[in-house]
C-alpha cells in the first residue's frame, strides 16, 4: 500500500497475557519508530529503527516492551505479561531516512485494550 | 531536553472564524517544529513543519505557522474555520542531536470544535 498500515486495528486482551503489534512501513523508508497514546500521557515516543537496527530504546517503559524489524521493513512490537496500564493506541511512523526534517507518515494506530 | 505546550486543551470557532492554536517549546538545541492533525480513529497527518528555511510556514487545507525564536512559538492559525477542520492538533518538536535523528516530542493536543 501507499501508506503506514497497522494491525491489528484492535486488540482486546486478558491482563498478563501477550500482545503483538505489527506496522508496514511506507516501502523503502529506512527509519521507522512507534508511540503510545494515551489519555493521561498524550503521544509517547517508544522505540527508533534504523533499519533493522534500534539506536533508541529510551521510550520502552519497561522490560515487558519489546520489538524487532526485520528485512528493513515490517517491525512487531509485542507486550508480554500486559497490564491494565498499557491500555492505549499504539502508532507507527515510517520516515524516509530518519533525518530531523523529515516527515513522518503515520499509520492509524492499534487500540489495546488490556481487561 | 526538548518539551512542548500547547495552552488550550480545548478551542471552539464559529465557522469562517479565526483559528489560532497555541504551541510553545522548549529546546536546548535548534528545534525543527510541526504541527500534525489527528481525525477520529485515524492516525496523525503533517499540516506543515518549520525546517529553519522560512519563518512563515504555510500547510495544507489553508492553515499556517510562524516560528518565532524570541518568543520560543509556533503558534497555528487559519484566517477562516471550516466545519471539515475539526479535528485535534499535535505541535511536535524534532531533536537535532543525539541518537534519535527525527524523534518527535509532543505537545498534549488542542481538539478543535467548529460551530456551524
Amino acid at each position: 500500500g501507499a501508506g503506514v498500515s497497522q494491525s491489528p486495528s484492535n486488540k482486546v486482551t486478558e491482563k498478563g497475557k501477550d500482545v503483538e503489534l505489527r506496522c508496514d512501513p511506507i516501502s523503502g523508508h529506512t527509519a521507522l519508530y512507534w508511540y503510545r497514546q494515551s489519555l493521561g500521557q498524550g503521544l509517547e515516543f517508544l522505540i527508533y529503527f534504523q533499519g533493522n537496527s534500534a539506536p533508541d530504546k529510551s521510550g520502552l517503559p519497561s522490560d515487558r516492551f519489546s520489538a524487532e524489524r526485520t528485512g528493513g521493513s515490517v517491525s512487531t512490537l509485542t507486550i508480554q505479561r500486559t497490564q491494565q496500564e498499557d491500555s492505549a493506541v499504539y502508532l507507527c511512523a515510517s520516515s524516509a531516512v530518519g533525518a530531523i526534517t523529515d516527515t513522518q507518515y503515520f499509520g492509524p494506530g492499534t487500540r489495546l485494550t488490556v481487561l | 531536553a526538548q518539551s512542548v505546550t500547547q495552552l488550550g486543551s480545548h478551542v471552539s470557532v464559529s465557522e469562517g472564524a479565526l483559528v489560532l492554536l497555541r504551541c510553545n517549546y522548549s529546546s536546548s538545541v535548534p528545534p525543527y517544529l510541526f504541527w500534525y492533525v489527528q481525525y477520529p480513529n485515524q492516525g496523525l497527518q503533517l499540516l506543515l513543519k518549520y525546517t529553519s528555511a522560512a519563518t512563515l510556514v504555510k500547510g495544507i487545507n489553508g492553515f499556517e505557522a510562524e516560528f518565532k525564536k524570541s518568543e520560543t512559538s509556533f503558534h497555528l492559525t487559519k484566517p477562516s474555520a471550516h466545519m471539515s477542520d475539526a479535528a485535534e492538533y499535535f505541535c511536535a518538536v524534532s531533536v537535532s542531536r543525539g541518537s534519535t535523528l527525527g524523534r518527535l516530542y509532543f505537545g498534549r493536543g488542542t481538539q478543535l470544535t467548529v460551530w456551524p
